[in-house]
């Protein structure tokens, strides 16, 4: 059973602070890895997506990747109210169909 | 930028109707996806198909069926709905190639059986 593992929340940081979002994964053969936010009640959109090992940047976020350890990460600089959400990490790791394993969420919070 | 259309988004069926959930996408894409999504319990994946007329089961496929007779369309089918059916339904698409394509995600159906 592939599982993607994320801590549920709520994570609470105060505006303007960085927030870290963390998610392991069991598939070592995994090959591409996303994040998604959700707001309540709405759908997920796609954030960034990261494929090799290291950090990838996109405005106030980044992406980290270390497949030895199994681990991937989202921070977001200078937090904002609207950042609260729910992030969704999924993982893909190969075959027919672009298959992701979702991850449960982190719920951020930030506060003013 | 990738549209993907579900055609309700709020629905109410009675307990033994034949619901159907229809969902289109405009980019082209080959994968198409079917989740449903309930408190504490995430994301789960029902059906998905990779080809017209191809399909294959998720991790929750007891109780509904789907279609994909052209590329762009894929329909949820609820046989007969009963209340633990109650829940939001998201349709996703993606690209097939190049590999590592993320999923795209209509703004959900809203299902609920009474």
């Amino acid at each position: 059973q592939k599982e993607v593992e994320q801590n549920s929340g709520p994570l609470s940081v105060p505006e303007g602070a960085i927030a870290s979002l963390n998610c392991t994964y069991s598939d070592r053969g995994s090959q591409s890895f996303f994040w998604y936010r959700q707001y309540s009640g709405k759908s997920p959109e796609l954030i960034m997506f990261i494929y090799s090992n290291g950090d990838k940047e996109d405005g106030r976020f980044t992406a980290q990747l270390n497949k030895a350890s199994q681990y991937v990460s989202l921070l977001i600089r200078d937090s904002q109210p609207s950042d609260s959400a729910t992030y969704l990490c999924a993982v893909r790791a190969g075959g027919a169909g672009n298959m992701l394993t979702f991850g449960g969420g982190t719920r951020l919070m930030v506060k003013p | 930028d990738v549209k993907v259309t579900q055609s309700s988004r709020y629905l109410v069926k009675r307990t033994g109707e034949k619901v159907f959930l229809e969902c289109v996408q405009d980019m082209d894409h080959e994968n198409m996806f079917w989740y449903r999504q309930d408190p504490g319990l995430g994301l789960r994946l029902i059906y998905f198909s990779y080809d017209v007329k191809m399909k294959e089961k998720g991790d929750i496929p007891e109780g509904y069926s789907v279609s994909r007779e052209k590329k762009e369309r894929f329909s949820l089918i609820l046989e007969s709905a009963s209340t633990n059916q109650t829940s939001m339904y998201l349709c996703a698409s993606s690209q097939d190639r190049p590999g590592n394509q993320p999923q795209h995600f209509g703004d959900g159906t809203r299902l609920s059986i009474l």
